[in-house]
Parts: structure tokens; C-alpha cells; sequence
């Protein structure tokens, strides 16, 4: 059975630099059937796409984080990583890392983790 | 940007009803490719549907997807208890992936 869990400080102050990681268990980061990215929900409110790499390419990421964001693969660890700098008050959400189809496309998140709450505050 | 509309933003129904869930997109989805994912509370989101019709694995056929272009529509046939749940279209045609603001669909 394939589990993604996420951690990561669940309390930061204005300017700080949020990094989350998510371990996989039950299956390689290295596989080319799947891509590894993460989503966010602001309270109360929908979804937002973060990013997402593929072990066999490069990352792409949401225009409006980019600046801020970087995404990286351990494969050593078999776990993925978010980075994202000068957070402010926007940036508290809950994070879900999430798994997706890498077939013909990459197409939708298959996977889910029980996601993270981060809240940024003073 | 594409921006997904979903409506009604509230649907409420009794279990065995069926309930239909609107997904409108601002531009044409690019191949069809449209997500939709029911979120329970204080759960993850899951996939149901991919490709506007593919039911992810596990879904029971109760649910199905259709649309394309601009209109895209989820269907429960009939409700079960454990449907009654926030639902989520996703297009991932375009280089920025988008959300829809989601249905509710709670028990009348």
C-alpha cells in the first residue's frame, strides 16, 4: 500500500522560509509511471496547485509561487521537498503532497497525503 | 488562466437521489483532461474521476464524468450516506493547473 505523509513546522513568523518534506513508502520516487507535487488549501476555501517534478524531468510550478518556490527529489530517501521563501499570512494552508499518473500526460493526483497545517503568524 | 466554476455551490439531496455537478471552464480544456475529487471532513481529497469519464481505481460506477470543451459534469446516480461531501473539478490542460471553488452536496 502506497502512503505519502508530510512534515514540517507547523507554526512560521513572516519572512521565514517554509520546506516540507514528503516521505513515500510503498513505492520509488524513481519510478516513470508517477510524478510527485504538492497542493495547498487556504482555510475554508478550495485548492491550489503548487508544483510538481518527475524524477525523469524537470519541475513546473504554479506562475504566481515561482519566485519564491523550489521542488526537489531525494532519492536516497525516497522522499520529496518544498521550499517556499518569504512566507506571509497568504501562505497558511493546509499542504498535501500528492502523487500523479505520469501517462501520456501528467495527468490527475491518484494519491493524496493526510496533508500538513502550516500557519504563519507573528 | 482558466477558471473553473462549479455549480450549485450547495446541493442538497436525500440518499438514493441523484445529484449532478456542473464544471464550467472559462476557455476550452485542452483534451479533456479534467479531474473531479470528493473531499470528506477533515480528510484529504481523493480521486474519483480522470480524463473527464475514467473512474480512478476502487470508484464505485455509481459516479461518472462526462463534458468537454467548456462544460463538464459529474454524476452520483444514486447517493450513498458516505457521498455526502465537497467535490472538486480540476483541469490540467493548461501549463497553470486550476481548481474549481467546489460543490457541496449535503444530506436534505
Amino acid at each position: 500500500q502506497v502512503q505519502l505523509q508530510e512534515s514540517g513546522p507547523g507554526l512560521l513568523k513572516p519572512s521565514q522560509t517554509l520546506s516540507l518534506t514528503c516521505t513515500v513508502s510503498g513505492a520509488s520516487i524513481t519510478s516513470l509511471q508517477y510524478y510527485w507535487g504538492w497542493v495547498r488549501q487556504h482555510p475554508g476555501t478550495g485548492l491550489e496547485w503548487i508544483g510538481h517534478a518527475y524524477y525523469a524531468g524537470s519541475s513546473t510550478s504554479n506562475p504566481s509561487l515561482q519566485n519564491r518556490l523550489s521542488m526537489s527529489l531525494d532519492t536516497s530517501n525516497n522522499q520529496f521537498s518544498l521550499s517556499l521563501t518569504a512566507v506571509t499570512a497568504t501562505d497558511t494552508a493546509v499542504y498535501y503532497c500528492v502523487r500523479g499518473m505520469a501517462r501520456q500526460v501528467f495527468d490527475a493526483f491518484d494519491l493524496w497525503g493526510q496533508g500538513t497545517t502550516v500557519t504563519v503568524s507573528s | 488562466e482558466i477558471v473553473l466554476t462549479q455549480s450549485p455551490g450547495t446541493l442538497s439531496l436525500s440518499p438514493g437521489e441523484r445529484a449532478t455537478l456542473s464544471c464550467r471552464a472559462s476557455q476550452s480544456v485542452l483534451r479533456s483532461y479534467l479531474a473531479w475529487y470528493q473531499q470528506r471532513p477533515g480528510q484529504a481529497p481523493r480521486l474519483l474521476i480522470f480524463s473527464t469519464s475514467v473512474r480512478a481505481t476502487g470508484i464505485p460506477d455509481r459516479f461518472s464524468g462526462s463534458g468537454s470543451g467548456t462544460d463538464f459534469t459529474l454524476t452520483i446516480s444514486r447517493l450513498e450516506t458516505e457521498d455526502f461531501a465537497v467535490y472538486y473539478c480540476q483541469q490540467y490542460g493548461s501549463p497553470l493547473w486550476t481548481f474549481g471553488q467546489g460543490t457541496k452536496v449535503e444530506i436534505k
